[in-house]
């Protein structure tokens, strides 16, 4: 079964980055798009962009440009996410999510939150 | 960016009862829209893709309906399970956005 399994809450410092993972298993890694999400505490979902595994091709929502970083390791079947010179708005829990042809997220990481506090 | 305005913010229903949401698009999204369910600690579940198609092993009391730029989520006969927050987002073009979300209480 499609699985994706994300690394462990975060504390940082802020101006500093971080890089959370999410392993896939359960279906051919580099056939689909890979995407992640931001939920700020108390929040809505935010979408950050994607990455194509396969060619390593990404898209991102222009407001996470130059915060976000996606990157995908085929050898391991894991996403990557750096996101760099973090504030306490930068704190949430991130989620990677799956796509598939129909459209929509199928399939979800358990979340990873990152908080931001000196 | 396409706006998705939902409402209600917040539903309180009664057992065995049906609701509906609405999810408006600040323009035509021709009908690439998906619902989901997110319960209290957890990541969101896919209910409805393209609208109206239901995901596999989601019960038929949930469907979907709608095009253009309006949208429906009917969820009937309510069972306690469906506490929880609904939100709708489309994927007609980048950057995907949601609903700020709907949350369901049961009276």
């Amino acid at each position: 079964q499609v699985q994706l399994q994300q690394s462990g809450t975060e504390l940082v410092k802020p101006a500093s980055s971080v890089k959370i993972s999410c392993k896939a298993s359960g279906y051919t890694f580099t056939s689909n798009y890979m995407h992640w999400i931001r939920q700020q505490p108390g929040n809505g979902l935010e979408w950050i962009g994607w990455i194509y595994p396969g060619n390593g091709n990404t898209k991102y929502n222009q407001k996470f440009d130059g915060k976000a970083t996606l990157t995908a390791d085929k050898s391991s079947s894991t996403a990557y996410m750096q996101l760099s010179s973090l504030t306490s708005e930068d704190s949430a829990v991130y989620f990677c999510a799956r796509s598939d042809v129909g459209g929509g997220f199928a399939y979800w990481g358990q979340g990873t939150l990152v908080t931001v506090s000196s | 960016d396409i706006q998705m305005t939902q409402s209600p913010s917040f539903l309180s229903a009664s057992l065995g009862n049906s609701i509906t949401i609405t999810c408006h698009a600040s323009q035509n999204i021709k009908g690439w829209l998906a619902w989901y369910q997110q319960k209290s600690g957890n990541a969101p579940e896919l209910l409805i893709y393209k609208a109206s198609s239901l995901q596999s092993g989601v019960p038929s009391r949930f469907s979907g309906s709608g095009s253009g730029t309006d949208y429906i989520l009917t969820i009937s006969n309510l069972q306690p399970e469906d506490i929880a927050t609904y939100y709708c987002q489309h994927y007609q073009s980048f950057p995907f956005t949601f609903g700020s979300g709907t949350k369901l209480e049961i009276k």
